[in-house]
């Protein structure tokens, strides 16, 4: 079982229409990480929430943190092509060690 | 400054052969992580390293498979024997001493995509 589902799977957009992807675990995290990669490369952060119901803003892109610090969000505002990417969640379990548990992540692609 | 390394990017083992990955951490970073990711598959923890030390090695399967990070030079990820199933793209992290915020945040290497033939 996948500790971190992450939905929808798959996302295909045009150019400035908005979106938002889900990240929801039945467990609670210390933190959860945000992040986007692309076809042969590392994943790059974006953003970490810490604080349960916290809201983080990166130019048109909002990240929010459940009240229960089990679930999380991202929505793009005004989606452009260079947004197109694979969307990865991971999260430090309460009480784990630091190693990251990922969702299987959203790939998002925006048409022009 | 420069970024987490990883070398070699691309890597071709025929089965049998041994593997060596190797992870350059961000200048100041003393914490090492190890991931792999198969096709289709979300980014799993091998092991977590610190100067030294092996910290959690749960995700690391028992055999062929080892890490170090010596107290000079890189970080090693090092398959022995390995086959088919091995193929993978193999990431390495790294984080700042002293986790103050409790934030886990960690910065990914571009990987080294391993294939076995």
């Amino acid at each position: 079982t996948q500790l971190l589902e992450q939905s929808p799977q798959f996302l295909s957009i045009q150019e400035g229409e908005n979106l938002t992807v889900y990240c929801n675990s039945s467990s609670v995290f210390s933190s959860l990480q945000w992040y986007r990669q692309e076809p042969g490369e590392g994943p790059v952060l974006l953003v970490t929430v810490v604080t349960g119901g916290e809201v983080k803003k990166l130019k048109r892109l909002t990240f929010q943190f459940g009240d229960a610090r089990k679930d999380s969000s991202l929505h793009i505002t005004a989606a452009q092509t260079g947004d197109t990417g694979l969307y990865l969640c991971a999260g430090s379990r309460q009480g784990g060690s630091e190693k990251l548990v990922f969702g299987k992540g959203t790939k998002l692609t925006v048409n022009p | 400054n420069a970024g987490v390394m990883q070398n070699p990017r691309h890597l071709v083992r025929r089965r049998g052969q041994e593997a060596r990955l190797r992870c350059s951490p961000m200048k100041g970073h003393s914490h090492v992580y190890w991931y792999r990711q198969l096709p289709e598959e979300g980014l799993k923890f091998m092991v977590y390293l610190q100067k030294e030390n092996i910290i959690d090695e749960s995700g690391m399967p028992k055999e062929r498979f080892s890490a170090e990070f010596p107290k000079e030079g890189p970080s090693i990820l090092r398959i022995q024997q390995v086959v088919r199933g091995d193929s993978a793209a193999y990431f390495c992290a790294s984080s700042p001493p002293g986790h103050l915020l409790k934030t886990y945040e960690q910065y990914f290497g571009p990987g080294t995509r391993l294939t076995v033939t």
